[in-house]
């Protein structure tokens, strides 16, 4: 009964560079939520997501960066032309409707 | 808009003593409010999800308590153990309409001493 997986666990990109971070929920999870944890900062929301939809993109910066989760496969938060300051842990939640949450090992994004 | 506040920010405590960290939120009309804990470096795992209509949940050494009318609940560690230090985090949802988007606590850092 495997967890939720996010792959890669590390990502180097330089400035301008995209950069795809990738999240399996949990067997039997159809909702997907993204978090960001800038350095010495608290968890933030970027957005929630069900199968071929967007529930709510409230936290998402209005450019560079998008997410989808398709029919089949991962949910995909893509982020292009990176910058410095994207540098830190992007998690990846996922849970039954209503139900607790649960979280990802995270993908820690260094831009250099 | 929900704001959530985690006092202390920081605990040491030495080894069998009992641990008591406290989180508030403004928003009383909350759909749930879980508990997480994060080791450096490392993921957010769940420790206990109170539903609104619950007062407390348990699970082992753990127990956690909600009062939605003060806008208060409180996690309880019983017989702290070194293994036990972490960050311990606290998360409402944003809205009752927006149940999905948690809205986090900055965290108890918490130090069990041998």
């Amino acid at each position: 009964n495997a967890g939720v997986m996010q792959n890669p666990r590390h990502l180097v990109r330089r400035r301008g560079q995209e950069a795809r971070l990738r999240c399996s929920p949990m067997k039997g999870h159809s909702h997907v939520y993204w978090y960001r944890q800038l350095p010495e900062e608290g968890l933030k929301f970027m957005v929630y997501l069900q199968k071929e939809n967007i529930i709510d993109e409230s936290g998402m910066p209005k450019e560079r960066f998008s997410a989808e989760f398709p029919k089949e496969g991962p949910s995909i938060l893509r982020i292009q032309q990176v910058v410095r300051g994207d540098s830190a842990a992007y998690f990846c939640a996922s849970s039954r409707q209503g139900y607790e949450q649960y979280f990802g090992p995270g993908t820690r994004l260094t831009v250099t | 808009k929900q704001e959530v506040t985690q006092i202390p920010a920081a605990l040491s405590v030495p080894e069998g003593e009992n641990l008591v960290l406290n989180c508030s939120f403004t928003d009383s009309a909350i759909y749930n409010l879980q508990w997480f804990r994060q080791d450096p470096g490392k993921g957010l795992t769940s420790l206990l999800l109170i539903q609104s209509s619950q007062r407390e949940q348990t699970s082992g050494r753990l127990n956690a308590s909600l009062d939605k009318s003060s806008g208060r609940s409180t996690l309880y560690i019983a017989a702290s153990q070194p293994g036990d230090s972490a960050t311990y985090l606290c998360a409402v949802p944003y809205s009752t309409d927006s149940w999905g988007k948690l809205q986090f606590g900055a965290g108890t850092q918490v130090v069990v001493t041998p």
